[in-house]
């Protein structure tokens, strides 16, 4: 069981470029999340989908969009990524509304210069 | 919304000894959930440990217990018999149970452990 995958795991941008971070799962989790996670601050949340078909923002959307391809894949796109944009991005998942543990990706780190 | 705050940034231990990191939390709510996550410099998060927050009992797994005080919303994890191999970022967090929080876990800021030989 590979878990949940993330791609790619490094990355450098130049300001104003576009990218998306993929995040693939093989549990048959009904929750997907976005991360992300910066010295001194934690781990925020960016957006989740709680099930296929829907998505909402968490603490710090603005810049981000997301897609809930279908229930394994949850990805994050950057339009125009700026340097504050700069850290290290997880994906997540867990079953449903009722359960409560996370399994995380593996993690991936974004550079915009 | 939820808060959580952990006030060491950085802790160091001598291998075979305990530590304890400490959480605090701020909410309204009565059901939710905390955890204490390790994140080795692999960057993995691994999960260490959970608590109910309806459970009086402390939760336990092998060298790793918590002491939750829910009056005092506080949530410290000890760790006993340290090793090398616990070196790492520990990160406290909460959940809500109640309503439609969707797995929404808030996080602390973070306490690095260093264990030394």
């Amino acid at each position: 069981n590979a878990g949940v995958t993330q791609t790619p795991k490094f990355q450098v941008l130049k300001t104003g470029q576009s990218m998306t971070l993929q995040c693939a799962q093989d549990m048959n989790h009904n929750s997907m999340y976005w991360y992300r996670q910066d010295p001194g601050m934690g781990l925020r949340l960016i957006y989740y989908s709680a099930s296929e078909g829907t998505t909402d923002k968490g603490e710090v959307p603005n810049g981000y969009n997301v897609s809930r391809l279908n229930k394994r894949e949850f990805s994050l796109r950057l339009e125009s990524a700026a340097p504050s944009q700069t850290s290290v991005y997880f994906c997540a998942s867990k079953q449903g509304s009722g359960a409560n543990v996370l399994t995380f990706g593996a993690g991936s780190r974004l550079t915009v210069l | 919304a939820q808060t959580v705050t952990q006030s060491q940034p950085e802790m160091s231990v001598q291998e075979a000894e305990t530590v304890t990191l400490s959480c605090t939390y701020d909410t309204s709510e009565s059901n939710y959930y905390l955890f204490w996550y390790k994140q080795p410099p692999s960057r993995q998060m691994i999960l260490v440990i959970r608590q109910e927050a309806y459970k009086q009992q402390n939760a336990t797994e092998n060298r790793f217990s918590v002491n939750f005080q829910k009056a005092a919303k506080s949530f410290s994890l000890k760790i006993s018999d340290s090793q090398l191999g616990d070196t790492a970022m520990y990160f406290c967090a909460f959940y809500n149970a109640g309503g439609t929080s969707y797995g929404k876990l808030t996080f602390g800021q973070g306490t690095i452990l260093t264990v030394h030989p």
